[in-house]
């Protein structure tokens, strides 16, 4: 298996464009997971997928921010308009659903926006 | 106060030392995970547990789910041990059952 598989890994935009992160989960694993690190914060969950369903997206910044799940196997994480606080590393983690079950992350793309 | 709480917040370390994190938390989880994150940035999960003491080659975890604390030990520290370990509770209760709720890390930096 790849692991969770995440891209780019790499962004650098300008503000107030567009910017859309993509997550592959681990096939198999019903429960999806976008956090966001930066320096100030630690890890923060920004929203969390279970079947495909948004559970809970209490960590969604603003309406700036959005998050799709069209399938098991896909998910993306939209920035518009983008700003430069929002410059972090976006993790995607994924996870079989139940309490005994790990996490997996993806390598995080590292946003920057100038 | 931060739910998870995590000390030391930086750690330095001569080769071959024994080393011992700890993670303390006031929620009620189903599980507590340790991840390393290396200075690449990637995060790996080292242990998943809910009691008693976990082993994998030099790391240890271990839990006491009364006092609701952890702790991640190192036993013969090695410079490539050197990261940033993230102690993490899954919260058992609340509109995040999934979610993991972090500790701020600690730097553990081993000199050779």
């Amino acid at each position: 298996d790849a692991g969770v598989i995440q891209s780019p890994r790499h962004e650098v935009t300008e503000m107030g464009q567009e910017v859309t992160l993509r997550c592959k989960p681990i096939s198999g694993h019903n429960s999806l997971f976008w956090y966001r690190q930066t320096m100030m914060r630690g890890l923060e969950l920004l929203i969390y997928f279970n079947n495909n369903v948004p559970i809970d997206d209490s960590g969604m910044p603003e309406d700036r921010f959005s998050a799709k799940m069209p399938n098991a196997s896909f998910s993306t994480l939209k920035i518009q308009p983008s700003e430069p606080r929002d410059s972090a590393v976006y993790f995607c983690a994924s996870s079989p659903t139940g309490i005994n079950y790990g996490y997996t992350f993806g390598s995080g793309t590292r946003l920057t926006v100038v | 106060k931060n739910e998870v709480e995590q000390s030391p917040q930086n750690l330095t370390a001569q080769e071959g030392e024994f080393i011992t994190i700890n993670c303390s938390y006031s929620v009620g989880i189903s599980a507590l995970h340790w991840l390393q994150q290396h200075p690449g940035g990637g995060i790996v999960s080292l242990f998943m547990l809910s009691s008693g003491k976990k082993k994998h080659g030099r790391l240890i975890a271990t839990i006491n789910i009364q006092e609701k604390h952890s702790s991640l030990h190192i036993t013969a520290s090695h410079p490539r041990d050197s990261a940033v370990y993230i102690c993490a509770a899954k919260a058992l209760y609340g509109g995040s059952q999934g979610n993991l709720i972090f500790g701020k890390g600690t730097k553990l930096s081993v000199k050779p």
